[in-house]
């Protein structure tokens, strides 16, 4: 497997602020994608961290509100812009392994974020 | 897009007792179905996946089954144990198509000692 280290682990936020989510991978990656979990709920994809390139996001996720960057293959920033309470959640990074390329997704620790 | 439904949503066993959870997909082009189990504030993890050219994988107490005609997989743990209880999400995606992973709403299990 692989060691992917998201950082903030948690934090509380004001309303009207942006919080940015780092994810750091120790081996080569493939895909990166962001997924957002709200408490008790499932794993809802937020969007594609394309390398070098403007990320690829789901219906109901705008740039504008998760601007996502991807400068290198393993790395990847997620911001959470000018968050709200409804933006409470749990934001995990996901990869493929280059070394599986099996389609198996591979989760970071995620990062709790709570917005007062 | 794919979409994926998940039943039941809660389960409750007895220890020993199987558990079955079942999930429905809507994109036939869909041909990798992972199912993981995330436990109490921890991230999802694997515990077995199947892929479209397969109608069923074993791996100890645990069984994934497929039946592509009818767009359905199924989860079967046997002699369940108080670790097995979990949140477990069935997924999909095309391995085609960029690999991103459609989960379904998750079961949350108990197993009763």
């Amino acid at each position: 497997s692989a060691v992917i280290s998201q950082k903030p682990s948690r934090d509380i936020c004001q309303r009207g602020t942006s919080l940015t989510i780092q994810c750091q991978v120790d081996s080569q990656v493939t895909m990166m994608f962001w997924y957002r979990q709200q408490p008790g709920q499932s794993l809802t994809l937020i969007a594609t961290a394309n390398q070098g390139s403007e990320a690829t996001y789901e219906s109901g996720f705008v740039i504008d509100k998760f601007p996502i960057s991807r400068p290198n293959l393993t790395f990847s920033t997620l911001t959470v812009s000018n968050m709200s309470p409804e933006d409470s959640s749990i934001y995990l990074c996901s990869v493929e392994l280059a070394a599986r390329r099996t389609g198996e997704l591979f989760f970071g620790e995620g990062s709790r974020l709570t917005v007062l | 897009g794919e979409n994926v439904e998940q039943h039941p949503s809660t389960l409750s066993v007895q220890e020993g007792d199987s558990a079955v959870i079942k999930c429905t997909y809507s994109d036939s082009a869909s041909n990798y179905f992972p199912w993981y189990k995330q436990e109490l504030g921890k991230r999802p993890q694997l515990i077995i996946d199947i892929r479209s050219n397969v109608g069923e994988k074993k791996d100890q107490r645990i069984a994934v089954t497929l039946n592509k005609t009818a767009k359905h997989f199924s989860l079967h743990i046997t002699e369940t144990q108080p670790e097995d209880s979990a949140v477990y999400f069935c997924a999909a995606s095309n391995n085609n198509a960029g690999n991103m992973l459609t989960f379904g709403g998750g079961t949350r299990l108990m197993v009763k000692p």
